[in-house]
């Protein structure tokens, strides 16, 4: 089976510029977790999607942050304009509907330089 | 706040040696513990815990949860280099959110 599966692995972008994360997670799991790890304040969950529906956005540090699960097998993070402070690794994780462990994909490593 | 606490936050030892890293917790709606072992990627699951006393083991690592006390172990025994991880501990929320809040981690150096 394949695991959650972002893309890109890595970013490397300039300050201002708009960047787009993706996730698809595991098949038949019906939740969908973004995290930020920073060496400073380690895993944040940013958003938490149920069933496709953004249940808990509390975590998303401010407007430049946007994310949307359009269907059961993709979401995006996106962050327009981009700034330095927001490198960071951003983790997708999905979790099945018997609420069990969360299994997370390998992390879009972004540079915002 | 819910919140969850690791120590140490790092820690060396030698190869052979036992380790025990620590997990405490503040969470409304606790509904169960997590550890997780990092390395270069992503995190990858370790054990579930959701009773207080029942040890789960897998190879040379053990782990279990006091509920009364809020807080859980992870025990490392006949540690080895390919040890050496972040391990991190997380709390499920069950509240409506059912958030997984995590520590900061405790970060174990093995050397040969």
């Amino acid at each position: 089976d394949a695991g959650v599966i972002q893309s890109p692995r890595h970013e490397v972008t300039e300050m201002g510029q708009e960047v787009t994360l993706r996730c698809k997670p595991i098949s038949g799991h019906n939740s969908l977790f973004w995290y930020r790890q920073t060496m400073m304040r380690g895993l944040e969950l940013l958003i938490y999607f149920n069933n496709n529906v953004p249940i808990d956005d509390s975590g998303m540090p401010e407007d430049r942050f946007s994310a949307k699960m359009p269907n059961a097998s993709f979401s995006t993070l996106k962050i327009q304009p981009s700034e330095p402070r927001d490198s960071a690794v951003y983790f997708c994780a999905s979790q099945g509907v018997l609420g069990n462990t969360i299994y997370f994909g390998e992390g879009s490593w972004l540079t915002v330089v | 706040e819910d919140k969850v606490v690791q120590s140490p936050l790092s820690l060396v030892v030698h190869e052979g040696d036992t380790v025990t890293l620590n997990c405490s917790y503040e969470v409304t709606n606790f509904r169960s513990l997590l550890w997780y072992k990092q390395e270069k990627k992503a995190p990858t699951f370790l054990f579930m815990l959701t009773s207080s006393g029942i040890e789960k083991k897998s190879g040379r690592l053990s782990s279990i949860l006091d509920k009364k006390e809020l807080f859980s172990i992870l025990n490392i025994t006949a540690t080895q280099t390919g040890d050496s991880a972040v391990y991190l501990c997380a709390v499920f929320n069950g509240g409506a959110t059912n958030k997984l809040i995590f520590g900061t981690g405790t970060l174990l150096a093995v050397q040969p």
